[in-house]
C-alpha cells in the first residue's frame, strides 16, 4: 500500500497570508491527525478528523482549521500566518476504529512551511 | 533541513554497541506504547509497539521493553548502526484515540 502523502513539501509564505495544506492518508484508513514539530515544542497535537468529523482537538487557536473529505483526504489551514507558525506541519492517519482504543498512526513525510 | 533533534537528550554509541534507549511515560492508565523514528527531514517512522498485557516484545534487531510498574519503557537497538541515527519518540495510548508523545531522544551513531 502507498503511505500518506503530504503536499506541497515545502511552502514560503509571508506573514498575514494563508495556507492550505493537504493531506492523502493509507488506503482504507479513516482516521486522518495533524501534528505541527518545531525545535523547541517537539510534536505537537492539532486536531484529529475521522468520518469527516474533527474527533479530537489540540490547543491551538481558531487560526489553525482542517477538514475532512469523504475520501478521507483532509486539509489544515492556517489564516493571518505569524512567524511562530513556521515548523513541520506532519500528518498521520489511522484505522481509527474502536471507541476507547489508540490505534497506531503513520506519518506523512510532513510540509516544511516557512513564515517570512 | 531543519534538524528535529535539538533541545533533546542526546546518546552516542559507536557502530556495532547495543543502544538503550529509555522513555517514562506519564499516564497509568495507558495500554498501548509505540515506538517512532525520525530521520532528520522526514516524518516519523513506526518501528514497534507493545500492549501492556505483554512486558517484552522483539522486532528485528528491536526489542521494547515495558516496565508498568515504574512506567517506564525502553527501546533496545542491537548492533547500532549509521543508519540507525535518528530521533526516537516513544508514545502511550489508551482511552483516547490520539496517542501522547513523548520529547524524543537523538541516537548518534559513530563509524
Amino acid at each position: 500500500k502507498a503511505g500518506v502523502t503530504q503536499t506541497p513539501r515545502y511552502l514560503i509564505k509571508t506573514r498575514g497570508q494563508q495556507v492550505t495544506l493537504s493531506c492523502s492518508p493509507i488506503s482504507g484508513h479513516r482516521s486522518v491527525s495533524w501534528y505541527q514539530q518545531t525545535p523547541g515544542q517537539g510534536l505537537q497535537f492539532l486536531f484529529e478528523y475521522f468520518s469527516e468529523t474533527q474527533r479530537n482537538k489540540g490547543n491551538f487557536p481558531g487560526r489553525f482549521s482542517g477538514r475532512q473529505f469523504s475520501n478521507s483526504r483532509s486539509e489544515m489551514n492556517v489564516s493571518t500566518l505569524e512567524l511562530g507558525d513556521s515548523a513541520l506541519y506532519l500528518c498521520a492517519s489511522s484505522l481509527g476504529g474502536l471507541a476507547g482504543s489508540t490505534d497506531t498512526q503513520y506519518f506523512g513525510p510532513g510540509t516544511r512551511l516557512t513564515v517570512l | 533541513g531543519e534538524s528535529v533533534g535539538l533541545h533533546l537528550p542526546t546518546l552516542s554509541v559507536q557502530e556495532g554497541d547495543n543502544s538503550i534507549i529509555n522513555c517514562a511515560y506519564s499516564n497509568s492508565a495507558s495500554d498501548y506504547f509505540i515506538w517512532y523514528k525520525q530521520e532528520s527531514g522526514k516524518g516519523p517512522q513506526f518501528i514497534i509497539d507493545i500492549r501492556s498485557n505483554m512486558d517484552k516484545r522483539q522486532g528485528q534487531r528491536v526489542t521494547v521493553l515495558l516496565n508498568k510498574t515504574v512506567k517506564h519503557l525502553s527501546l533496545q537497538i542491537a548492533a547500532t548502526q549509521p543508519g540507525d541515527s535518528a530521533v526516537y519518540f516513544c508514545a502511550e495510548g489508551g482511552g483516547s484515540y490520539i496517542p501522547t508523545f513523548g520529547r524524543g531522544t537523538s541516537l548518534i551513531v559513530h563509524p
